[in-house]
């Protein structure tokens, strides 16, 4: 398995543009997870999905941020309108409930600089 | 509520030697522990995790972590540091009662000197 997939790995961007970052997890993984990475706030959980549903978006920011997951083997994060505190690391995560739901397998990131 | 303290932000030893990795935690219910490891521009990997089993959890890359109910700690050693050993490391407690959410520490940065 490629591991879980995200795209784009850096994205620069002037503020007021919207962002889309995807996500492609490990085929047969039920749990979709998005984290943000900064250096003043850590590692945070933004929204988690369970079989496509979501289940968990008290991490969300503001109504800027949205996500969907229209299907298993995809998800998006979408920032519209981007403003420049929303720089940092997204990183998507996946698991399988039947190893152990805490289990995460992580994306690579993607690196969001909005200007 | 749950949360984990990981008591040095950085921590340079020489290779060959040991490395201790300090962590505590606080939680409810019976937790459950990860180490995560992040390499310089990389996503986090599984180093080891507890889950109410063997106190002594041996994970990856010759990493051992021990779990102490008395003293909540739950701290990340490995005898003879590597330069490739270089990179951050997170403690990581689940939320209980819920199947995926994990609360981060805030990272301890290892550097391994020649």
């Amino acid at each position: 398995d490629a591991g879980v997939i995200q795209s784009p790995r850096h994205e620069v961007t002037e503020m007021g543009q919207e962002v889309t970052l995807r996500c492609k997890p490990i085929s047969g993984h039920d749990y979709l997870f998005w984290y943000r990475q900064t250096m003043m706030r850590g590692l945070e959980l933004l929204i988690y999905f369970n079989n496509n549903v979501p289940i968990d978006d008290s991490g969300m920011p503001e109504d800027r941020f949205s996500a969907k997951m229209p299907n298993a083997s995809f998800s998006t994060l979408k920032i519209q309108p981007s403003e420049p505190r929303d720089s940092a690391v997204y990183f998507c995560a996946s698991s399988f409930r039947g190893s152990g739901a805490n289990v995460l397998t992580f994306g690579a990131g993607s690196r969001l600089t909005v200007l | 509520a749950q949360s984990v303290t990981q008591l040095d932000s950085h921590v340079s030893v020489s290779e060959g030697t040991p490395v201790l990795l300090r962590c505590n935690y606080s939680s409810s219910y019976s937790p459950s522990l990860f180490w995560y490891v992040q390499h310089p521009n990389k996503g986090l990997q599984l180093l080891l995790k507890y889950t109410s089993a063997a106190t002594l959890v041996k994970g990856i890359n010759g990493f051992e972590a021990e779990f102490k109910k008395s003293e909540t700690s739950f701290h990340l050693t490995k005898p003879s540091a590597h330069m490739s050993d270089a990179a951050e490391y997170f403690c990581v407690v689940a939320v209980g009662g819920s199947q995926g959410n994990l609360i981060f520490g805030k990272g301890t940065k290892l550097s391994v000197k020649p």
